[in-house]
């Protein structure tokens, strides 16, 4: 069973610019949501995909968005970088809550630097 | 509405017991608890769902009360590799909010 991966591990961008993160889910599982950390606070919920359509959302702008692809990876979005994007992007595959496997496996993350 | 947890911060020699409480202000459904170590991603320890089932694959114990909307996690002689930020996670639609965090450092 392959855990969850993401890419890149590190990301060095300028305000203003756009990036794209990536997610492949744990096998089996068809769930993935996106989480922002900020250095010393709590995972916060950004939005979730469930069979390739978004399935709720956390206090974001648009400008943050995603897609969810047939073999259930996943890619977060950001445009208009701002200083404040600076965090940790992680993501969390599981199985469908519809099913009972409610349990979420996160992946190492992607630190996103703005600058 | 995150989670309140507390305490803030627990310091506990090897072998010694703790408990992390979670509060919500919303009617909880579940609570998921998570470990993160520095520099790492969170690893899930335990979920509680409403109606008393329980899932976790660590010796960890929990308890859940629907009716106070909180969860208490029980860590008992404790081991240097229980070190790190300890989170809840309540369910609410289908999505997780987590907690405020509460940090366990245990030392020989």
């Amino acid at each position: 069973e392959t855990g969850v991966t993401q890419s890149p591990t590190h990301l060095i961008k300028t305000r203003g610019q756009q990036v794209t993160l990536r997610c492949s889910s744990q096998s089996g599982h068809n769930t993935v949501s996106w989480y922002q950390q900020a250095l010393g606070q709590g995972p916060q919920f950004i939005f979730q995909y469930y069979r390739e359509e978004e399935n709720g959302r956390g206090n974001f702008p648009p400008r943050f968005s995603g897609l969810q692809f047939p073999n259930y990876s996943s890619e977060l979005n950001v445009n208009a970088l701002e200083l404040d994007d600076s965090a940790l992007y992680l993501c969390a595959s599981s199985g469908s809550w519809a099913s009972g496997t409610y349990e979420q496996y996160f992946g190492p993350g992607t630190r996103l630097t703005v600058t | 509405q995150q989670p309140v947890q507390s305490p803030q911060a627990v310091i506990l020699r090897e072998g010694e017991d703790a408990v992390i409480n979670c509060s919500s202000s919303k009617a909880l459904y579940s609570v998921h608890w998570y470990r993160q170590k520095h520099g790492e991603a969170p690893v899930f320890l335990m979920i509680l769902l409403k109606g008393g089932e329980q899932k976790g694959h660590e010796k960890i114990s929990a308890s859940f009360n629907e009716k106070k909307q909180q969860s208490s996690l029980y860590l008992t002689a404790s081991q240097l590799s229980y070190s790190g930020t300890y989170f809840c996670g309540t369910e609410h639609t289908d999505k997780l909010i987590f907690g405020t965090g509460t940090r366990l450092q245990v030392f020989p």
